[in-house]
Order: C-alpha cells, then sequence, then structure tokens
C-alpha cells in the first residue's frame, strides 16, 4: 500500500464550479501537507501548504487537513480554464526535506 | 537566476547503453533529489542528497546511480537503460517544504 493515496482523476468540471480534491495518507508522522500543480509537460510548483492540522486560505484555494482522519483536501473555487492542471499532493516529517507525493488527479476545467 | 537546471529535454536511448541526466541549481540548497514520473504513480523518489559529499537511495533506487561533488550539481547515471526506466525524470532542490523542480527530460529506451 502506497503510504499517500490519491485518486488519479480525471475530475472534469464546468468553469465557476467548485473543484474538490483529496489525499489520504498512512504515516501518522507527516506534519506538513502541500498542494502542488503541474501543468502538462512542466515541472510541479508549490501552491500551497499546511502545518499540522486545519485550514488555510489563499485567494480561489483552501486547503484542509484533518490528521486524526489522515485526510487532507484542496478546494478551488469559481474555477478557470487556467486551473486545468494535474494536482499532486505531497507530505513532509517534521524533520528533513524529504517529500513523499500522491500519484496526481487531472483536472479539467471546461469553458 | 536560472533556478533548477536539468539537461536533455529529450532523450532516446538504445536497452544496455548507459548516459548521465544533468541537473544544476544556483539556489544554494543543500537538499537535492531525482525523480520519475509515470502515469497514475505520481513522482518516485529515486536518490536524494542532503549535501555534498552525501547521497542515499529514495523508493526506486535501482538501476540508477548518483554522486554529489558540488552543492550545485547532482547528475543522475543509467548504468545500463531498460525499456522500464522510460519516464518522465525530475530534478528537484527544496527548503522544507517548497520544491523548485526543473523542466524534467523525457527519457525513452526503445
Amino acid at each position: 500500500q502506497k503510504e499517500v493515496e490519491q485518486d488519479p482523476g480525471p475530475l472534469s468540471v464546468p468553469e465557476g464550479a467548485i473543484v474538490s480534491l483529496n489525499c489520504t495518507y498512512s504515516n501518522s508522522a507527516f506534519q506538513y501537507f502541500m498542494w502542488y500543480r503541474q501543468y502538462s509537460r512542466k515541472g510541479p510548483e508549490l501552491l500551497m501548504y499546511t502545518y499540522s492540522s486545519g485550514n488555510k486560505e489563499d485567494g480561489r484555494f483552501t486547503a484542509q487537513v484533518d490528521k486524526s482522519s489522515k485526510y487532507i483536501s484542496l478546494f478551488i473555487r469559481d474555477s478557470q480554464p487556467s486551473d486545468s492542471a494535474t494536482y499532486l499532493c505531497a507530505m513532509k516529517k517534521a524533520a528533513g526535506n524529504k517529500l513523499t507525493f500522491g500519484g496526481g488527479t487531472r483536472v479539467l476545467v471546461k469553458p | 537566476n536560472a533556478g533548477v537546471t536539468q539537461t536533455p529535454k529529450f532523450q532516446v536511448l538504445k536497452t544496455g547503453q548507459s548516459m548521465t541526466l544533468q541537473c544544476a541549481q544556483d539556489m544554494n540548497h543543500e537538499y537535492m533529489s531525482w525523480y520519475r514520473q509515470d502515469p497514475g504513480m505520481g513522482l518516485r523518489l529515486i536518490h536524494y542528497s542532503v549535501g555534498a559529499g552525501i547521497t542515499d537511495q529514495g523508493e526506486v533506487p535501482n538501476g540508477y546511480n548518483v554522486s554529489r561533488s558540488t552543492t550545485e550539481d547532482f547528475p543522475l547515471r543509467l548504468l545500463s537503460a531498460a525499456p522500464s526506466q522510460t519516464s518522465v525524470y525530475f530534478c528537484a532542490t527544496n527548503m522544507n517544504t517548497e520544491a523548485f523542480f526543473g523542466q524534467g527530460t523525457r527519457l525513452t529506451v526503445v
């Protein structure tokens, strides 16, 4: 079983809809939870991160972490065609820099 | 300020050939890593380095070697290419939560 599980999609939504993405994990040592966005034929880029449990909002993006359930989510409000990309969750323990990634979810926002 | 630079962008190898994927960073980060990305598998860690002279294996190290003689460079060597190594390879450097990735190398082994 993988340490981090993520539904591969694809997830297709109309423009303006809310996109809901999630990951589950098994390692309770993870303390940092990140979302990366990857456009086609590009390297991933950090979208946002959360430390421990709780919510974090950045513009149209909201990240949620529920450590008791080992479940993290990313919500994209008012989705735009430019949000079409693969979204990867990633996690890190408190010490060190090693990141563990989920498999990524492909999102398509249709105009 | 280029960030992370990978070369080449594309490569086709024959089974059994060897090659080196180059990675250089100008961010002065100690930590560097190599990933491979396959459909549905996400990014899988091949090797990583916490500083010059120190390397360690990741999740899928077999068939690959690395070295880290300087802070800036972290080359990945394929010893004897196999079709199973057909993939997109990313080099990254990170400081804590934010990883900076190169543009990737698309490798096909025939």
